[in-house]
């Protein structure tokens, strides 16, 4: 099973709306990330929190984290058509060795 | 700063065979990972090189090698084709060894018949 799952799978919302998406965990972290993956193409990195933060911003995109639940959420506010895209939460797992475990993404979709 | 790039962008090959893909990381960036992505499985970590050595490798059969040149690009090459190799590889680079964050290339598709 993954480090990282996302849910929703897959969110439906209109422009101007705000999307908000959750990652679960089960291992302890360092620090978690979260990227943006416009339709087949590379992963763009959005924001990175660490352990000992609650909660980051960065534009329109609030994370906060949890560590007790070992859970993260990513809030994008005032969604736009240019959002549509899949999220991704990243953990990195130290096993003999740093991998960056990547959860199964959410789908988001910005109606215009 | 030009960004990670990936030659080929796609690639269409039969079972078998086997096929080489190229990534050249961002200037002065030393580490390069790949990952592949499926449907299916997800995104799943292949393997990162820095100074030319492997560093840390993923659950992938030895069908699935790689390799770093002392310029910092990085190829990877999977031997003996299946059907379920067919993915989005993507590549990403980082300054240093376990570097918190990535900078990825668009990928490179490989169908295999």
């Amino acid at each position: 099973s993954q480090q990282g799952e996302e849910d929703p799978q897959a969110l439906s919302i209109q422009e101007g709306e705000n999307a908000t998406m959750n990652c679960s965990y089960k291992t302890s972290i360092n620090n978690l990330q979260w990227y943006r993956q416009n339709s087949g193409r590379g992963l763009v990195h959005l924001i990175l929190i660490r352990s000992n933060e609650r909660e980051k911003h960065s534009g329109r995109l609030r994370v906060t984290l949890d560590t007790s639940k070992k859970s993260s959420s990513l809030l994008i506010t005032a969604s736009r058509a240019a959002d549509t895209a899949s999220y991704f939460c990243a953990t990195v797992l130290n096993t003999g060795g740093f991998k960056t475990i990547f959860g199964a993404g959410t789908r988001l979709f910005v109606k215009a | 700063k030009a960004g990670v790039t990936q030659t080929p962008r796609y690639l269409i090959k039969t079972r078998g065979q086997q096929v080489t893909l190229s990534c050249s990381p961002i200037s002065g960036h030393r580490s390069v990972s790949w990952y592949q992505q499926t449907p299916g499985q997800g995104l799943q970590f292949l393997f990162e090189y820095f100074s030319e050595t492997q560093r840390n490798k993923g659950n992938f059969p030895g069908r699935f090698s790689g390799r770093q040149f002392s310029n910092s690009r990085s190829e990877m090459n999977v031997s003996t084709l299946e059907l379920g190799d067919s993915a989005l590889y993507l590549c990403a680079s980082s300054k240093e060894l376990y570097q918190e964050t990535q900078y990825f290339g668009p990928g490179t598709r490989l169908l295999v018949l």
